[in-house]
């Protein structure tokens, strides 16, 4: 299975500052039809996951520009500036380019 | 709207079965792909297995044989079955709407439903 690893586990943060998360792979997430299938989750406390980023760069309708993506191959990360209340939860990186579907552990935004 | 709804038991009793039934709105099963998805308690994610709108079922291999997905596509469910329960099954249980075509991903989820196995 692939092995995603996201750092930092935790991750304070002032409102109105800017934050970064790193997700690596065990293998290259480059499908053989040429995409890179790593997305973003965040989930917020008692909700479900709800997707932000797909496909390492690409915001999901009604996400702010706050949030961006970047990365490839193994290594991609997450950022967010201008941190406002409502960002604060739990990030899941998700690779879908190989079986079984893997996540990362989660990284934990929180207030300083 | 687009709409999933996990329903299911609180509470089963250890090596016993699990049944859990996802209702979905909004879009056709023959169209679109559902995944389950699992939650331990204050732990992260596992994807559990599909099933794909063709009808064909992909499941993870740590679930073993364990695990079996199903649906009815009149009644617009998906039925996931899971048998020999054991404590670390506790969990809540996500169904989620999966796009593929060049995405692949989840793009939408039910709220879940939390089960707990009891000795």
């Amino acid at each position: 299975d692939v092995l995603m690893t996201q750092t930092p586990v935790s991750l304070p943060v002032s409102l109105g500052g800017q934050v970064s998360i790193s997700c690596r792979s065990s293998q290259s997430l480059v499908h053989s039809d040429g995409n890179t299938y790593l997305h973003w989750y965040l989930q917020k406390p008692g909700q479900s996951p709800q997707l932000l980023i797909y496909r390492v760069s690409n915001r999901f309708s009604g996400v702010p520009d706050r949030f961006s993506g970047s990365g490839s191959g193994t290594d991609f990360t997450l950022k967010i500036s201008r941190v406002e209340p409502e960002d604060l939860g739990v990030y899941y990186c998700l690779q879908s380019t190989h079986f079984p579907h893997t996540f990362g552990a989660g990284t934990k935004l929180e207030l300083k | 709207q687009v709409q999933l709804k996990e329903t299911g038991p609180d509470l089963v009793q250890l090596t016993q079965t699990l049944s859990i039934t996802c209702t979905v709105s909004g879009f056709s099963l023959t169209t679109y792909n559902v995944h389950w998805v699992r939650q331990p308690p204050g732990k992260g994610l596992e994807w559990m297995g599909s099933m794909w709108n063709g009808g064909g079922t992909d499941y993870n291999s740590a679930f073993k044989s364990r695990l079996s997905i199903s649906r009815h596509t009149s009644k617009s469910q998906v039925f996931l079955k899971m048998n020999s329960l054991q404590t670390d099954d506790t969990a809540k249980y996500f169904c989620a709407r999966h796009l593929y075509y060049g995405y692949n991903l989840f793009d939408y989820w039910g709220q879940g439903v939390m089960v707990t196995v009891s000795s």
